[in-house]
């Protein structure tokens, strides 16, 4: 089954510690996508990767970092730097043309302890 | 700027009842318009999507219309069930952008 998955489902973050989350699709698309999810707001958009080795700043990508080595690939830091990480984080891909749709993962929510 | 605006929730219904969500937005050109839901716990799903004026998306008994005139997408469903609780968000994206801009989603609860 071609979808996207993401993992850890929970993650617990400690104070001044970096987490990664991670994101794999199968589904063959260029893009791929980070949001983030918080009570009673739609999603943000933190980073997005149109290509392999190249991505871009989304509307709130300060104490994040992403990485794209390989097209199936998209892994997610949320650093120390990110003072109110605790959220539900959403990961997407889609082809890479205007207006096409976007699938989503299941999400990770990070939750600091 | 791109944006959408939802009608705030939640919504409460009684199953069989009649469901409108109001969705309207501000872009330039001509975006295409999207509802994606949410069940608890879980990610989006797309529910439909309209890339053109007078376009009706539908699925799973759901209907919007891409009404440029007014430049709204609401989102309707004749009889609702239990099983349509769930957050919904609207969502556009631009003609000449591979990104999405949501709204702030409405939660729906229905009640047997």
């Amino acid at each position: 089954d071609g979808g996207i998955t993401q993992s850890p489902k929970y993650l617990f973050r400690k104070e001044g510690q970096n987490v990664t989350l991670s994101c794999e699709q199968n589904l063959n698309h260029d893009a791929m996508y980070w949001y983030r999810q918080d009570p009673g707001q739609g999603l943000r958009l933190i980073y997005y990767s149109q290509i392999v080795n190249d991505f871009q700043k989304g509307d709130i990508a300060e104490g994040y970092s992403v990485s794209r080595e390989k097209k199936e690939s998209f892994p997610l830091t949320v650093t120390s730097a990110q003072k109110n990480p605790t959220a539900f984080y959403l990961c997407a891909s889609s082809p890479l043309a205007v207006q096409e749709t976007q699938y989503f993962g299941p999400g990770t929510r990070l939750l600091v302890l | 700027g791109n944006s959408v605006t939802q009608m705030e929730g939640p919504v409460t219904l009684s199953e069989e009842a009649f469901l409108t969500i109001n969705c309207t937005y501000t872009a330039t050109g001509y975006p295409s318009l999207f509802w994606y839901v949410q069940y608890p716990g879980e990610g989006l799903q797309l529910l439909l999507k309209a890339t053109k004026a007078d376009d009706k998306g539908s699925n799973k008994g759901f209907e919007a219309t891409y009404r440029k005139e007014t430049t709204s997408f609401h989102l309707e469903k004749g009889s609702v069930q239990v099983s349509d609780s769930a957050v919904y968000f609207c969502a556009l994206s631009a003609s000449n952008d591979y990104k999405l801009s949501f709204g702030a989603g409405t939660t729906v609860t229905v009640r047997a």
